[in-house]
């Protein structure tokens, strides 16, 4: 069983530039969820996706999008960057759908995004 | 801010006991976490708690909660070198978690 894997791990990126993250997640789990951690704080949520559609956002303005592909990886995108979006860039899966899973979530190693 | 809050620092010597507290939110969560991240990863699963319970161990963990106050505490019992890291709580009244700040935990020897 693999466990949830992102890619790139680093990249650095021009402000007003786009960037794409993937993920792919854990065997069996169905709902992805990506979260922003800038240095020295905690991770924030940023939205999650179920069943190729997005089922629940944070508080992040719409340059901050997202896919589910039907084998449940899933990207997200960033237009317009920057200088504060340089962050960690976490993606974690979960089963069920939407129902309470009590491990929470299994995490990527995350991608590192600088915005220059 | 965090709603979730936590204890920014905190320094142990080798082969003591670490105790990590945290303060949630949400009293509706069902569900609440403690992650550790170590430089460079991402989020590893330490161990959780069900909102009906006080206490749970684990091996060298020991999770205590008190629903009345939105308390939680991490203690971490014979601390190693490798568990310095970062420590998250969080807190999970609905699709999402909410973390804290996170704990640094720095082990001396």
């Amino acid at each position: 069983e693999t466990g949830v894997t992102q890619s790139p791990t680093h990249l650095i990126k021009t402000r007003g530039q786009q960037v794409t993250l993937r993920c792919s997640s854990q065997s069996g789990h169905n709902t992805v969820s990506w979260y922003q951690q800038a240095l020295g704080q905690g991770p924030q949520f940023i939205f999650q996706y179920y069943r190729e559609e997005e089922n629940g956002r944070g508080n992040f303005p719409p340059r901050f999008s997202g896919l589910q592909f039907p084998n449940y990886s899933s990207e997200l995108n960033v237009n317009a960057l920057e200088l504060d979006d340089s962050a960690l860039y976490l993606c974690a899966s979960s089963i069920p759908g939407q129902g309470v899973n009590i491990y929470g979530y299994t995490f990527g190693s995350g991608t590192r995004l600088t915005v220059v | 801010g965090e709603d979730v809050e936590q204890s920014l620092f905190l320094s142990v010597r080798e082969g003591d006991s670490s105790v990590i507290n945290c303060t949630y939110t949400d009293s509706s969560s069902t569900y609440l976490y403690w992650y550790k991240q170590e430089p460079g990863a991402g989020l590893q699963l330490l161990t959780y708690i069900f909102s009906n319970m006080d206490m749970k161990q684990d091996q060298r963990l020991t999770v205590l909660l008190n629903k009345k106050d939105k308390h939680l505490s991490l203690r971490i019992a014979d601390t190693q070198t490798g568990d310095s890291a970062i420590y998250f709580c969080a807190e999970r009244p609905d699709y999402k978690l909410s973390f804290g700040a996170g704990t640094t935990v720095t082990v001396r020897a």
